[in-house]
């Protein structure tokens, strides 16, 4: 089966300028998560969606940061206006909920630069 | 905060089998321990998981100790392609993945 995509793969953008993510799922999972991933720690989760529904954006900074998923499917994850602290590898992730302990499988990622 | 802790870096010799080590001392009984890798400018990979008994896969083994405080994750024939940060993870269903900051582990030729 295909995994999850995710483009770009990489961007560079001056601080205060906007940037957005895109990323498709695998097929038939539900569950959509975003996260960040700053040099040299673990992946931090930013917003988790069940089909179109948010179901926890707790971290997520939502003065510049907004993300959607109009259809239930792809996702776009946005940067309005972008900050030096940005500058990370945001991964998309996607799982099937309704198999018992299923994991999640994550796209490649794509590498913010802000300069 | 994650509930894991795993030594932040290890050497491993190629070919022999890497024993990376997890401690979840605060686990609860209906939480999971699941094992990622990520390799360079990859996004995670999934390795293993399991509850109370061990478990193996074509990847690895999962050793988990009897009171649940500790596992180990081990790969029997290290390659260079191996190479990589491994996250230990507690999860249960409904929760989110909490990644710390993982082990970095080296496979030497």
């Amino acid at each position: 089966e295909a995994g999850v995509a995710q483009s770009p793969r990489y961007k560079i953008i001056e601080k205060r300028q906007s940037v957005a993510f895109w990323c498709n799922p695998i097929s038939g999972h539900a569950t959509l998560y975003w996260y960040q991933q700053i040099l040299g720690q673990g992946p931090k989760l930013l917003i988790q969606f069940q089909n179109n529904g948010v179901v926890d954006d707790s971290q997520l900074p939502k003065d510049r940061f907004s993300a959607e998923r109009l259809k239930g499917v792809d996702s776009t994850l946005k940067i309005q206006p972008a900050k030096l602290e940005d500058s990370a590898v945001y991964l998309c992730a996607s799982s099937d909920l309704r198999k018992a302990r299923s994991g999640q499988y994550f796209g490649p990622g794509t590498r913010l630069t802000v300069t | 905060d994650a509930k894991t802790t795993q030594p932040p870096s290890m050497d491993c010799a190629e070919g022999r089998a890497a024993n990376l080590p997890c401690n979840h001392s605060t686990i609860s009984g209906n939480e999971y321990v699941y094992w990622y890798r990520q390799i360079h400018s990859q996004g995670p990979q999934y390795i293993i998981h399991g509850l109370k008994n061990n478990e193996t896969n074509e990847m690895a083994s999962l050793i988990i100790t009897e009171d649940r405080k500790s596992s180990t994750l081990i790969l029997p024939h290290a390659t260079l392609r191996d190479t990589a940060v491994y996250y230990c993870i507690a999860y249960n269903y409904g929760q989110n993945f909490v990644f710390g900051p993982g082990t970095r582990l080296s496979v030497l030729p």
